[in-house]
């Protein structure tokens, strides 16, 4: 079974800092990663898919790379309101699977 | 753009099941996959498996095989998520995941739906 692994699982960085969180899978999975971040209280929202690209109204400071089984969600310089989970999700097989998070804090 | 509305909490007992629905506008229902997935108190997230309205495929996680149910209604472009034999563990939001992007890709996801299992 496909197994997501993210880290750090806590991640303390001061605003303006560049953050690297880290996924990696279990198998390739090619390029059938996404990166979802989540606040207390609400669903989560997509940043990323495919791999690399930004979904619809993401800012440009977020940006994710990789392929195969190693991926990397980069927040270029953080805000305050990026303080938030962080989590990777595979889809290129059957089941899908999420990493277990990252907890940014600023 | 793709909006997905979920139906409102429930508390159930221990034993009994519950039915959750998510109503989707604004894209092509039928083509991309719904998916189901779930967040205990504190906890990650967890795929509970998905569908394919077009065809009425389901996929389901090992973990829930033989306890849970996803359909679709392409009439009213409904999904559903039934999960029998409920007890305090399946405690969770539920919430309902779409493809857009590609066919089991995340792009779009319901509010969540509380589900509290109690006595």
């Amino acid at each position: 079974e496909m197994v997501m692994t993210q880290s750090p699982a806590t991640l303390s960085v001061s605003p303006g800092e560049r953050a690297t969180l880290s996924c990696r899978a279990s198998r390739d999975v090619s390029s059938n990663v996404g990166w979802y971040q989540q606040k207390p209280g609400q669903a989560p929202r997509p940043l990323i898919y495919g791999a690399s690209s930004r979904a619809t109204g993401v800012p440009a400071r977020f940006s994710g790379s990789g392929s195969g089984t190693e991926f990397t969600l980069t927040i270029s310089s953080l805000q305050s309101e990026d303080s938030a989970v962080y989590y990777c999700q595979q889809y290129d097989t059957w089941p899908l699977a999420f990493g277990g998070g990252t907890k940014v804090e600023i | 753009q793709v909006q997905l509305v979920q139906s409102g909490a429930e508390v159930k007992l221990p034993g009994s099941s519950v039915k959750v629905s998510c109503k989707a506008s604004g894209g092509t229902f039928s083509t991309f996959a719904i998916s189901w997935v779930r967040q205990t108190p504190g906890q990650g997230l967890e795929w509970m498996g998905g569908i394919i309205p077009l065809f009425g495929t389901t996929i389901y996680a090992q973990s829930f095989q033989g306890r849970v149910a996803i359909t679709a209604d392409k009439s009213t472009t409904t999904a559903y998520m039934e999960l029998i034999s409920l007890t305090s563990d399946d405690t969770a939001v539920y919430y309902c995941v779409s493809g857009y992007t590609s066919t089991w890709s995340g792009d779009y996801w319901g509010q969540g739906t509380l589900v509290t299992v109690s006595s």
